[in-house]
């Protein structure tokens, strides 16, 4: 089966840096994405690992240990603009590119 | 350039009618996947298909169904519909369905009365 963990909500200051978990299981790996979500719109791309180690984008970093099943989200310099849900979607060994998404969490900024 | 584009954004039905749903991916892609969002839940795959053909299925009755065309548009298909379809239905866009970034659309808010 496939399961993927991530807290349903977290809270945070404006210009503080927030840490958001994932941890997976599942029958085969080929990547981890990060989408952000605000409400009632559409995923959009964050970022994407698919070997160990960390990735940096801007405000934006993802880190990936495949060994331990485990991967976060690293928000640095919080804006209001950044409460939203953070959706962790894995591609499991399926030969095709199907994501299976956690739950988000939702990640509220408060000034 | 045009991101995923999707049609109708709002739909409402009654439950045993029947919907279909339209998405056009981003130009030059190749794969179309869909998944159904209920309220407070992560994105469920329903289907990708790539150069026409069906790559993949979830777990979702024979009521869906789907299919791409020659230009790589997509409908999906879903009769008899209950209460339990009310949901947000993303269709996402990739170059070959393999393991580069899914791109996905505004989406469709169908709600079941």
């Amino acid at each position: 089966g496939q399961n993927i963990d991530q807290p349903t909500e977290m809270t945070a200051t404006e210009g503080a840096i927030v840490q958001i978990n994932c941890t997976y299981q599942t029958s085969g790996f080929n990547g981890l994405f990060w989408y952000q979500q605000h409400a009632g719109e559409a995923p959009t791309f964050l970022s994407y690992n698919v070997l160990d180690g960390l990735e940096e984008k801007g405000r934006f970093s993802s880190f990936l240990s495949r060994s331990k099943g485990y991967s976060y989200l690293l928000l640095k310099e919080l804006q209001m603009k950044d409460s939203a849900s953070y959706l962790c979607a894995v591609v499991p060994g399926t030969g095709f590119q199907k994501l299976v998404f956690g739950t988000g969490t939702r990640l509220l900024v408060s000034p | 350039d045009a991101g995923v584009t999707q049609s109708p954004t709002h739909l409402i039905k009654t439950r045993g009618q029947h919907v279909t749903l339209r998405c056009s991916p981003i130009s030059g892609h190749k794969s179309v996947s869909w998944y159904q969002q209920v309220l407070g839940q992560g994105p469920q795959f329903i289907f990708q298909y790539y150069e026409k053909e069906e790559r993949g299925r979830g777990n979702f009755p024979d009521r869906f169904s789907a299919r791409q065309f020659p230009n790589y548009s997509s409908e999906l298909n879903v009769n008899a519909l209950l209460l339990g379809d009310s949901a947000l239905y993303l269709c996402a866009s990739s170059l070959q369905g393999g393991g580069e970034t899914q791109y996905f659309g505004p989406g469709t808010r169908l709600l079941v009365l």
